[in-house]
């Protein structure tokens, strides 16, 4: 079992819809958890961190850690075309200058 | 804030040529940088990890005489590709980190090697 299980989509919404992303995770050691963002031929943005249980929101965008079900989720409201790119999921055990554990990123498309 | 920047962001080169990829931190000392390979529709693949005025360390089944890094200062670590080969024609990421658990990273490097 990978680490970190993230579904490669692709996933194709229309404009304005509500676009929910999901990460598992099988090592309950994984503390801090990280969404980023991935346009085409770019590196990854760090979006949105998270440490605790619980939503965290940021404009337009949501993360939401269950660590009883070792779930993560990103979702993304209002969503625009320049929303298209791949969303990465990722944790590091612990505090401090360590290894990122990612998913395999979801591909999304908003159409306009 | 956080920018890092590489240089080159793309380079051809010729086979059995080397070259050389660098990570700067612009605005920010880096403690530890990160080289990640990626290819694509692929997740990003970490090689390694270099920490100012240390060694390196490499990933399992990450050659480390093929990719020499150096970690020359808090703000530069530079990725050389030695003797390269059409098969290490890739997208190299690097990142920085300040000691806490966000990574800055780059906007990468695509090499294709002919």
């Amino acid at each position: 079992q990978k680490e970190v299980e993230q579904d490669p989509g692709p996933l194709s919404v229309p404009e304005g819809a509500i676009v929910s992303l999901n990460c598992t995770y099988s090592n309950s050691a994984f503390q801090y958890f990280m969404w980023y963002r991935q346009y085409s031929r770019k590196g990854p943005e760090l979006l949105m961190y998270t440490y605790s249980s619980g939503n965290k929101e940021d404009g337009r965008f949501t993360a939401q850690v269950d660590k009883s079900s070792k779930y993560i989720s990103l979702f993304i409201r209002d969503s625009q075309p320049s929303d298209s790119a791949t969303y990465l999921c990722a944790t590091v055990p612990q505090g401090g200058s360590e290894k990122l554990v990612f998913g395999k990123g979801t591909k999304l498309t908003v159409n306009p | 804030g956080a920018v890092v920047s590489q240089h080159p962001s793309r380079v051809i080169c010729k086979s059995g040529t080397s070259v050389k990829i660098e990570c700067r931190s612009l605005d920010f000392q880096a403690t530890t940088m990160f080289w990640y390979r990626q290819f694509p529709k692929q997740s990003l693949m970490l090689m390694a990890t270099s920490n100012e005025g240390s060694k390196a360390t490499y990933e399992q089944g990450v050659e480390k005489d093929k990719f020499l890094i150096n970690h020359a200062s808090l703000t530069l670590s530079t990725l050389t590709v030695t003797s390269a080969h059409p098969e290490d024609s890739s997208f190299y990421i690097c990142s920085a980190a300040t000691g806490g658990y966000e990574q800055y990273f780059g906007p990468g490097t695509r090499l294709t090697v002919t």
